[in-house]
Order: structure tokens, then sequence, then C-alpha cells
């Protein structure tokens, strides 16, 4: 079966602007998670979404949103766009909102911002 | 805290064995992972296991687990190029997200 999706792979913006990434799960798999992998932070926890609510959510800036859709898909928001904000931004899908599961990753969105 | 500690680098001949070693934090971490990632790809599930094992195997890949000093270990037998890569290890954190290490870099060499 078809693993996780993101879109789009690559993508420029400049400083100010805000950008909407998507995440398709594996099909059956309900929970969402969203990570963001930079050099100098690593992997970061951003958030969790199950069923549609946000379960969980990292130490980051409100300019980080999300949303899940009732097919399990889910997009990312960044507002206001900063240097500091590109990353590569992986999604990762499981079948079980909580305690321990497989948690599957997509192939990332690259971000740069200008 | 949140701190999982891996070696940076490691070097290894083909056809050797890899051992990559990482130490985590919270010893209420109920599963542990290995992922891989190669460049300009996403995070591939390599293995995991549960907390109340101490060993897991699979093909060439083992996994050693000693919970008493939360040291986790990862093995690959016989060493192949394609297994160039770098290797994160993963502790749950509070049952919903994962903590990661900062990553090995794993280099094989002919």
């Amino acid at each position: 079966k078809a693993g996780v999706t993101q879109t789009p792979r690559y993508l420029i913006k400049t400083r100010g602007q805000q950008v909407t990434l998507s995440c398709s799960p594996i099909s059956g798999h309900r929970s969402v998670s969203w990570y963001q992998q930079t050099p100098g932070q690593g992997l970061q926890f951003l958030f969790e979404y199950f069923s549609e609510t946000q379960r969980n959510k990292g130490n980051f800036p409100g300019r980080f949103s999300g949303r899940q859709f009732s097919n399990s898909r889910s997009e990312m928001n960044v507002s206001t766009l900063e240097l500091g904000d590109s990353a590569l931004y992986l999604c990762a899908s499981s079948l079980a909102s909580s305690g321990s599961r497989e948690l599957f990753f997509g192939e990332g969105s690259r971000l740069t911002v200008l | 805290g949140e701190d999982v500690e891996q070696s940076l680098f490691l070097s290894v001949r083909e056809g050797d064995s890899s051992v990559i070693n990482c130490t985590y934090t919270d010893s209420s971490s109920t599963y542990l992972y290995w992922y891989k990632q190669e460049p300009g790809a996403g995070l591939q599930l390599l293995t995991y296991i549960f907390s109340n094992m101490d060993m897991k195997q699979d093909q060439r890949l083992t996994v050693l687990l000693n919970k008493k000093d939360k040291h986790l270990s990862l093995r690959i037998a016989d060493t192949q190029t394609g297994d160039s890569a770098i290797y994160f290890c993963a502790e749950t954190i509070n049952d919903y997200k994962l903590s990661f290490g900062a990553g090995t870099t794993v280099t094989v060499r002919a």
C-alpha cells in the first residue's frame, strides 16, 4: 500500500509569507504527527492529530498551526515566515493515537525561506 | 529532560559489523526506535523494541536494550554500501511523541 505522501516536496518562500504543507497518511492510519528537522536543532516534534483533533503540541510558536480532515489528511501552516523556519518538515502516520506504535514517515517537504 | 545521545560518526569496512550506540533519558519509554535517513529522503523505520525486551533480531539487524543503563544499540551485520546513511535513535516521550538523537552518520568504505 502507498506510504505517507507529502506535498510539495520543495518550496521557496520569502520572509513574512505563509506556507501550507500537506500530508496524506497511510490508508487506515488515523494519527498524523509533524516534525521539523534542522541541522541545528535536529528533529523536533510539532504536533499530533487524531480524528481531526490536535492531541498534542510541541514547543513551537503560534505561527505554526495545523489541522486534520475527516479523511485523516493533514495540513500544517506556518505564517509570517522567518529565516529560521527553513527546514525539512516531516509528517508521520500511525494507526494508534497514543501508546507505543510504529510511526511511518513521509519524504518531507523542504522549505527554504529567503 | 529529553536528550537522546548518540555518537555522531561511524566508519566501517564493507562486510564488517556496525554497532551504533544510543543513550536515552526516559525510563518510562515504552518503545525505542531506530530510523534510517538517506540523503534527501525522509525517515525509514528500521526496527523498534519494546521496553520489556532485552534483544530483538530482524535479519541483519540486532537491537540490544539495557534498561538499567538506558542504553540502546543497533548492530548491522555484514554492512553493505547501501547501509551508508544517518541512523537515528528515538524514544517515546509521554506516549505520544518521539524524542530523537542527533543521528549517527555511518560511512561504509570498500
